[in-house]
Formats: C-alpha cells, structure tokens, sequence
C-alpha cells in the first residue's frame, strides 16, 4: 500500500542549529510531495511542495526540502531554526489516485533556547 | 481575504447527539475535504467532494455524513454512530480535485469532545 513515513515522531534542536526532518515515501511511481506545517490549535499551512523538475525545492519561511528519487526520500531542511519554528511538520503525497492525498503521521520540533 | 473558515472552533457534544461542524471557502475551489486528526495519526480522510452534489467516501466514512450543495460549503455531520468521535477536524479545499498536483489549503480547524 502507498505510505508516508516519517521516522522520527519528536525531535529537538537548538534556537539557531540546523534543521532536518526526514521523509519516506514509499517505492512506487515518484508521488507528488508536500510539507505542511502545523501549530497547536490551527490547521495546516503549505511549506512547500514537489511536483516534478529540480529536485530541490524552496519554501516559506526559510525552508527547503530535497527529493532523492534513490532513497525515495523528500527531507526538510533549515539552515537555522527560530524559536517560533516549533510547530508539528507533516509530509504528504499524493500518488494520483482518487485526488487522495496521503499524510505522515507528523515530527513535532521543540526548539531549545 | 480569500480562505477557508470553520465553526465553531470548539464543540461539546453529549454522547447520542449529533453535531455538524462548518466549513466555508471562498476560494473558488472545486474540491473539498474532510480529514480527522488524532494525536500521533496525523490526517486521515472522512469524505471529500470534487464537484457540487457529490462526494465519495474517504478511509474513515463510517459515522459521519456530508452534503455538497453549494460550491463553497460542505458540512460534516457526526452522527451517532460515531464511537470515538473526540477528535480534531480539518477541512480542506484544492482547486479541482483533478489527479495528481493539486495543493489541498486547510482551514483552522474544529477541535470536538464528547462528554
């Protein structure tokens, strides 16, 4: 069945560090992929999204993410994160099938003064 | 301000009532979607509409309920039926619901509990 993995359910880093959230999709036609974040209480906001071209790919708010056709990965990336980053990331895809779109399960970041 | 508006934003329902929860866009959009979250589930699909007076189920149809009839709103209903229905309720819309490459916009969200 089509999937998205994200391995790591919470993680924590320092106000100013850099920043990596993984994502796996799983193998398969390449998926359309997406970052969504979410801060508590609200919905959902689009990072960014992947849908076909250079594989890395600029968001809001100072975020990029990275697709790796190899590793059927799509990572989140920061170069330095902000106090007001913390938030739950979600990675979605969407395999085309029955405008279904398939979410993660979400990696909450804390951030560390 | 073009967007996706919910209401309320809490709810409070006794157990063997139904409730609908709100959902508005005025984006124009074809779709709409209703997704549940619970912690550490991320979003999973209840019903979604491509087009005015239709809708299809979603993994998670049972116990719920929608309507289409106009283009910018589409209700969710959570029936009786519903054994577990604490939880936090998202609506989305995307511009046509067409396969593939359609970016899905959420609205703020109505969180439910059931006393």
């Amino acid at each position: 069945a089509q999937s998205v993995t994200q391995p790591d359910i919470h993680i924590t880093v320092s106000e100013g560090a850099s920043l990596e959230l993984r994502c796996n999709y799983s193998y398969g036609a390449t998926p359309y992929l997406f970052w969504y974040v979410q801060s508590p209480g609200q919905g959902l906001q689009l990072l960014l999204k992947y849908f076909s071209g250079d594989t890395l790919v600029q968001g809001i708010k100072g975020f990029e993410a990275e697709f790796k056709r190899s590793q059927s990965s799509f990572n989140l990336r920061k170069p330095s994160v902000h106090w007001s980053d913390a938030a739950e990331y979600f990675c979605a895809a969407d395999y085309s099938s029955a405008s279904k779109i398939i979410f993660g399960s979400g990696t909450r970041l804390s951030i560390r003064p | 301000d073009g967007g996706i508006t919910q209401s309320p934003k809490y709810l409070f329902r006794k157990e063997g009532q139904n409730v609908t929860l709100s959902c508005e866009q005025n984006l124009n959009h074809d779709a709409m979607y209703w997704y549940r979250q619970d912690p550490g589930q991320g979003l999973r699909l209840i019903y979604y509409s491509q087009i005015v007076n239709d809708f299809q189920k979603g993994d998670i149809a049972e116990g719920y309920s929608v309507s289409r009839e106009k283009k910018e709103s589409f209700p969710l209903t959570v029936t009786s039926a519903q054994k577990n229905p604490t939880a936090f309720y998202l609506c989305a819309s995307s511009i046509s619901g067409a396969v593939g490459a359609d970016t899905q916009y959420f609205g703020p969200g109505t969180r439910l509990t059931v006393l």
